[in-house]
């Protein structure tokens, strides 16, 4: 099982960043797939989820309208497109496969919000 | 008031059990909640280690040794995580987390310190 995740990087405030994260040695059209950020230091914070088949998504209420989560399955990827961005957003991204906030997690990348 | 309370640090001797507590804020029943847990080592991303509702409702992480075991404290409101035969390499931030209002909502971590 893998899962890679890239498109991180130093972006000003207000600008937005998309996220991608590749998912392989499972079947990825059969997971929930969700998004969970750590602010440099801090702990865990759930950011989005969405079913297998993409019909349903979950947000943080304090990104609700400003990040949108999606997938591909065909291509075996999962995307948070993230808009709006602020200071506060900056942490470390991982995109998790499966149940509860996630059974397996990838690396990781880093989105830094600031000017 | 946060919806789960984790201690922020716990000191345990190597061999000895320790008990991890994740509270579930006041009015909020921790009897129906299925509690997941999460370790993280340092320049690691999270690992899964259980989940835990009830004794006819649990698994274990895949690979995840059983000396790791869940619980619940229903007087105190709150899950438990119990390592057993503390090992050094068992030091790691440990997490828990519920879904709770459309929302994997975490706790705030425990640092435990194998010593």
């Amino acid at each position: 099982v893998q899962l890679v995740e890239s498109g991180g990087g130093l972006v000003q405030p207000g600008g937005s960043l998309r996220l991608s994260c590749a998912g392989s040695g499972f079947i990825f059209s059969s997971q929930w797939m969700s998004w969970v950020r750590q602010a440099p230091g801090k702990g865990l914070e759930w950011v989005a989820n969405i079913r297998q088949d993409g019909s349903d998504t979950y947000y943080l209420g304090s990104v609700r309208g400003r990040f949108t989560i999606s997938r591909d399955n065909a291509a075996n990827s999962l995307y948070l497109q993230m808009n709006s961005l602020r200071a506060e957003d900056t942490a470390v991204y991982y995109c998790t496969r499966g149940e509860g906030a996630g059974d397996f997690w990838g690396r990781g990348t880093l989105v830094t919000v600031s000017s | 008031q946060a919806v789960l309370t984790q201690p922020s640090s716990l000191s345990a001797s190597p061999g000895a059990s320790a008990s991890l507590t994740c509270t579930l804020r006041s009015g909020i029943n921790v009897g129906p909640y299925l509690i997941y847990w999460y370790q993280q080592k340092p320049g690691s991303p999270p690992q899964y280690l259980l989940r835990y509702n009830s004794d006819s409702n649990k698994q274990q992480g895949s690979g995840v040794p059983s000396r790791f075991s869940g619980s619940k404290d229903t007087s105190a409101n709150a899950g438990i995580l119990l390592i057993s035969g503390l090992q050094s390499e068992d030091e790691a931030d440990y997490y828990c987390t519920v879904w709770h209002s459309g929302a994997w909502v975490f706790g705030g971590g425990t640092k435990l310190t194998v010593l």
